[in-house]
């Protein structure tokens, strides 16, 4: 059972440098999300998806743009990447339903940008 | 708009004694509480939700919650602490059905000695 998978798990930027964080779901849920984890700061919501082809801002978008070309699949891009932006980066996914259902959690990618 | 404080950022018990983990929660809507649990560099594993049903909600390891409207209060539980338990638990609300973007907690790092 995969569930939820980022790639990479760690990576170290320069100030300036691009990159993209891929997040994969089977479990064919049709919400995505992107969430940093800072310490004393819980999760905040970057960017989430409820749709192949949507995207919308969530809490803190500034900086990050994300794409959803197939259902499966959420990017998230730092464009010129930033000291702030250091940070652990999760991804997630759930279904719709009558209720708020649970999120499904990847394991997090750790990244630090010097 | 929703909310979510958890009271405590450390809890430290011994083992087999128990734990209280508190949270109080604001939301507009009738909310949707959720725990989630995350042990070192691993994503998030929930634990329970309330969704409105019953008011005291057993969760997965021997955790269990109870709603209490009238304190807009969804504390955890658990009756005998195991050293396996050391983790940072988050509350989470989500107070609008269909998508379900989440409010977090800042957690609370639960220590358990033995």
């Amino acid at each position: 059972n995969a569930g939820v998978t980022q790639t990479p798990k760690f990576r170290v930027l320069k100030t300036g440098q691009s990159m993209t964080l891929l997040c994969a779901q089977d479990m064919n849920h049709e919400y995505m999300y992107w969430y940093r984890q800072d310490p004393g700061m819980g999760l905040r919501l970057i960017h989430y998806s409820v749709g192949e082809g949507t995207t919308a801002k969530g809490e803190v978008p500034d900086g990050y743009n994300v794409s959803r070309l197939k259902k499966q699949n959420f990017l998230l891009g730092l464009e010129s990447a930033a000291p702030s932006q250091t940070s652990v980066y999760f991804c997630a996914s759930s279904d719709p339903g009558q209720y708020n259902q649970p999120q499904h959690f990847g394991d997090g990618t750790r990244l630090s940008i010097l | 708009a929703q909310s979510v404080t958890q009271l405590d950022s450390h809890v430290s018990v011994s083992e087999g004694t128990p734990v209280l983990l508190r949270c109080n929660y604001s939301s507009s809507y009738s909310p949707s509480l959720f725990w989630y649990v995350q042990h070192p560099n691993k994503g998030l594993q929930l634990l329970l939700k309330y969704t409105s049903a019953a008011t005291l909600v057993k969760g997965i390891n021997g955790f269990e919650a109870e709603f209490k409207k009238s304190e807009t209060s969804f504390h955890l539980t658990k009756p005998s602490a195991h050293m396996s338990d050391a983790a940072e638990y988050f509350c989470v609300v989500s107070g609008r059905a269909g998508y379900s973007t989440l409010t977090f907690g800042k957690g609370t790092m639960l220590l358990v000695s033995p």
